[in-house]
């Protein structure tokens, strides 16, 4: 298995532009997690899905923000218009319900907003 | 609300040392707990795990036992080397109830120095 893909790996955008960050969870995997890790606030949960539903969008700090996940094999989590505090790392996680193991992280988006 | 609690770092430690990395945390259930690392630049991988009570996870010479009575799940190496240098989080689930999501500590810088 390839593991969680997300892309880009880097994003730079200047500020106001629409930022679509992607993910790709594991196969068979029922949800999907979108993180954000700052140096200041670490790691933030910013919403989950479960079958493609999205169950806790809390974390999600403002409407600029949304997600999506239209089949079971893809996400995108958009930010429209960027600003330059929305600079982080975007992590998107997956996991399969019943396990007792970790979830599986992928590799991360780098997102700088100039 | 559900917590992780980790101990401050960075931690610098000479190669060979014994580490030991703190962890507490509050959960109004019964957690799966976690420890993952993340290298520079790259996500986060899970490096061990515990379900329940008294159990010991284990990975590439890392311990960490789940203590109940003390809620706490601290992280162990009898020797570390300088490839375990890294950030390291403790964070728990709760499998039970409605809540899926992983709940992060603020992680612990590691240096291990030749």
């Amino acid at each position: 298995d390839a593991g969680v893909i997300q892309s880009p790996r880097h994003e730079v955008t200047e500020m106001g532009q629409e930022v679509t960050l992607r993910c790709k969870p594991i196969s068979g995997h029922d949800y999907l997690f979108w993180y954000r890790q700052t140096m200041m606030r670490g790691l933030e949960l910013l919403i989950y899905f479960n079958n493609n539903v999205p169950i806790d969008d809390s974390g999600m700090p403002e409407d600029r923000f949304s997600a999506k996940m239209p089949n079971a094999s893809f996400s995108t989590l958009k930010i429209q218009p960027s600003e330059p505090r929305d600079s982080a790392v975007y992590f998107c996680a997956s996991k399969i319900d019943g396990g007792r193991g970790g979830y599986t992280f992928g590799s991360g988006t780098r997102l700088t907003v100039v | 609300g559900d917590s992780v609690t980790q101990m401050e770092g960075p931690v610098t430690l000479s190669e060979e040392a014994f580490l030991t990395i703190n962890c507490t945390y509050t959960a109004t259930g019964y957690p799966s707990l976690f420890w993952y690392v993340q290298y520079p630049g790259e996500g986060l991988q899970l490096l061990l795990k515990a379900t329940k009570a008294d159990d010991k996870g284990s990975n590439k010479g890392f311990e960490a036992t789940y203590r109940k009575e003390t809620t706490s799940f601290h992280l162990e190496k009898g020797s570390v080397q300088v490839s375990d240098s890294a950030v390291y989080f403790c964070a728990l689930t709760l499998l039970s109830g409605s809540a899926r999501q992983l709940t992060f500590g603020s992680g612990t810088q590691l240096t291990v120095l030749p």
